[in-house]
């Protein structure tokens, strides 16, 4: 079974630009989320989308959004880009079966590395 | 909120001897899981393992196994046998609340194998 997969894994912007980034889920898998992981704050969840829905988000800017098509895979886009915007950003699938579990495991992508200049 | 407390910034660990990686956590949730994630250079964060709250044995998976200690909110990863593949970072996560996929990190432990 194929892997999460991520596009594009490089991408440089300038300040004031919007980025989209995609990830296509492990077949099967109906949640997505997404995670932002730079060297000064570490890892840190950005939303999660689950039947082209929104189920959770983080706290980040409403410059950062995402959102999720029929077959599962997501899009996330951040506009305006600012320098500290530039970090990896990872997607991760889930089963997420209709009752929630606790054993229901995220598996990561290869991530996009942005960066912004 | 939850909490996830990774003490050990880095470690070098000697080929082929055991290594053991801390993570302590906090969370009001009676019913959580808890993972372990390893991510290689390249950045791509592999899963290893997964400790339920509720599960009565530690878990295990090859060379890896978690050993779990509710009462000290403890859930440290011991790997058997390192190998020179295993250097990496390693990332102790927990997931808590009901339909709720959203994973809170620790900052991480870079191992380092010496051959």
């Amino acid at each position: 079974k194929a892997g999460v997969t991520q596009t594009p894994r490089y991408l440089i912007k300038t300040r004031g630009q919007q980025v989209t980034l995609s990830c296509s889920p492990i077949s099967g898998h109906r949640s997505v989320s997404w995670y932002q992981q730079t060297p000064g704050q570490g890892l840190q969840f950005l939303f999660e989308y689950f039947s082209e829905t929104q189920r959770n988000k983080g706290n980040f800017p409403g410059r950062f959004s995402g959102r999720q098509f029929s077959n599962s895979r997501s899009e996330m886009n951040v506009s305006t880009l600012e320098l500290g915007d530039s970090a990896l950003y990872l997607c991760a699938s889930s089963y997420r079966p209709p009752i929630g579990t606790y054993s229901n495991t995220q598996y990561f992508g290869p991530g996009t590395r942005l960066t912004v200049l | 909120a939850q909490k996830i407390t990774q003490t050990q910034p880095g470690m070098f660990v000697q080929e082929k001897e055991a290594v053991t990686l801390d993570c302590t956590y906090d969370t009001s949730d009676q019913s959580y899981g808890l993972f372990w994630y390893k991510q290689p250079s390249s950045g791509e964060m592999i899963f290893l393992i997964y400790q339920g709250s509720y599960d009565e044995q530690n878990a295990t998976e090859g060379r890896y196994s978690l050993n779990f200690q509710k009462a000290r909110k403890s859930a440290n990863l011991v790997i058997s046998a390192s190998q020179l593949g295993d250097s990496a970072m390693y990332f102790c996560a927990m997931r808590g609340g009901f339909g709720n996929e959203k994973l809170t990190f620790g900052t991480g432990t870079r191992l380092t194998i010496i051959p």
